[in-house]
């Protein structure tokens, strides 16, 4: 029982290079998000989406893309990185029975450099 | 707009004792969700307790427990017989539940609190 799987779990990128970040997740979760972590800045999120082919604007968006093609994957992608990405990248699914928020699962994050 | 504050940014503690840390909220809705995480040196979160605003019953885990006040908007962890296990960043968050649908589901977090247990 996989969970949530981020990948890669470190890379580093030169500024101006492209990347982009997979979470998979097993659990037929409908709704996934990107969360970025910086020091004494906790948890923000980045971009969400809450079903197959759609997605929506988080917090800190600005420098970010993010397809959900099929239900289980949510791809963040950095165009043209900066050292201001450097940070500590966290992808997240849910569900719901109705609107009751359960089960928040969380990957075991992605330490990304720009350098 | 939701906002979680958790006003400690580090507590040290002597293995042993007792520890609280305090999380405030805010939030326009009635209905909500307020979970507690746990994020040890290795880097993953690991969920700790979750509680919707209308169960304000306190609730006491092993040596963890959590004091839910709306009152004054306060969901505070309380740690008993403080080990090293427990020295971790400890975050506290909140889910709305209101419409549109697609604001139901995020988490909002506060910035955390660094624990240290001094052996």
């Amino acid at each position: 029982n996989a969970g949530v799987t981020q990948t890669p779990k470190f890379r580093v990128l030169k500024t101006g290079q492209s990347m982009t970040l997979l979470c998979a997740q097993d659990m037929n979760h409908e709704y996934m998000y990107w969360y970025r972590q910086d020091p004494g800045m906790g948890l923000r999120l980045i971009h969400y989406s809450v079903g197959e082919g759609t997605t929506a604007k988080g917090e800190v968006p600005d420098g970010y893309n993010v397809s959900r093609l099929k239900k289980q994957n949510f791809l963040l992608g950095l165009e043209s990185a900066a050292p201001s990405q450097t940070s500590v990248y966290f992808c997240a699914s849910s569900y719901s029975i109705g609107q009751d928020p359960l089960g928040y699962t969380f990957g075991s994050g992605t330490r990304l450099t720009v350098v | 707009a939701q906002k979680v504050t958790q006003a400690q940014t580090e507590i040290s503690v002597v293995e042993k004792e007792d520890v609280t840390l305090d999380c405030v909220y805010e939030t326009r809705d009635t209905t909500y969700y307020l979970f507690w995480y746990k994020q040890p040196p290795s880097g993953e979160l690991v969920f700790l307790i979750r509680r919707n605003s209308f169960d304000e019953q306190n609730e006491i885990s092993g040596r963890y427990s959590w004091n839910f006040q709306k009152s004054t908007s306060s969901f505070n962890f309380t740690i008993t017989a403080s080990q090293v296990v427990d020295s971790a960043v400890y975050f506290c968050a909140l889910s709305e539940w209101g419409l549109p649908a697609l604001a139901n589901e995020k988490l909002t977090f506060g910035t955390g609190t660094r624990l240290t247990i001094i052996p």
